[in-house]
């Protein structure tokens, strides 16, 4: 059974405009929230993240979103960057347990 | 430069070979484990290990064996390589199994196939 998971493959933008990337989980008791950045030929690298106790988090042109009452999270960047292309990862995990994570959106920012 | 490093980069291997993934940390970090990304299932864990001389099976444990006799070092050993296990691994670790708000340090992984 999946417990993180990230419905859409991929994704394709504007440079310049939004990219939403989603992600739905079904373990309420997870309380942290992670999103990593993985390019092609490299391990994945932390990008932000989120405690339960908050419902957003900023970092430059990322920020996460959480909706505990519906277990979704989203990952918006703005203004998008060809740079940005990449695939990401969303993951969490509850109290000492480990880290779970979806499948991956492609993100492809077209110049 | 601190981190975690994996060797080798690339690997081939006939079907029945053994081999040795090597994974090394220089950030003092207790807890390392490996997963494996493959097309279209993210990331699976294989092993993990909480500190020196313990280890734990993950959700694609089948096999592989894992041992920790440092901290430093977490190798992930193919006993009989299978076509199957023809995928990406990549090993990360952490200050603690508890996810801390920087989650794991991975490296920049091991291609390996297997034919």
């Amino acid at each position: 059974d999946q417990q993180v998971k990230q419905n859409s493959p991929s994704l394709s933008v504007q440079e310049g405009r939004i990219s939403i990337l989603n992600c739905d989980y079904t373990n309420s008791m997870f309380d942290y929230f992670l999103w990593y950045k993985k390019y092609p030929a490299e391990g994945p690298t932390f990008l932000i993240s989120i405690s339960s106790i908050k419902d957003k988090n900023e970092d430059g042109r990322f920020t996460v979103f959480l909706n505990k009452s519906a277990k979704h999270l989203s990952l918006h960047i703005v203004p998008s960057q060809p740079g940005d292309s990449a695939v990401y990862f969303c993951a969490a995990s509850g109290e000492s347990e480990k880290l779970v994570f979806g499948k991956g959106t492609k993100l492809t920012v077209n110049p | 430069n601190a981190g975690v490093t994996q060797t080798p980069k690339f690997q081939v291997l006939k079907t029945g070979q053994s081999m040795t993934l090597q994974c090394a940390q220089d950030m003092n970090h207790e807890y390392m484990s490996w997963y494996r990304q493959d097309p279209g299932m993210g990331l699976r864990l294989i092993h993990y290990s909480v500190g020196a001389g313990i280890t734990d099976q993950g959700e694609v444990p089948n096999g592989y064996n894992v041992s920790r006799s440092t901290t430093e070092d977490f190798p992930l050993r193919l006993l009989s390589a299978a076509p199957s296990q023809t995928s990406v691994y990549f090993c990360a670790s952490s200050y603690s199994l508890a996810t801390t708000p920087y989650g794991y340090t991975f490296g920049s992984g091991t291609r390996l196939t297997v034919v």
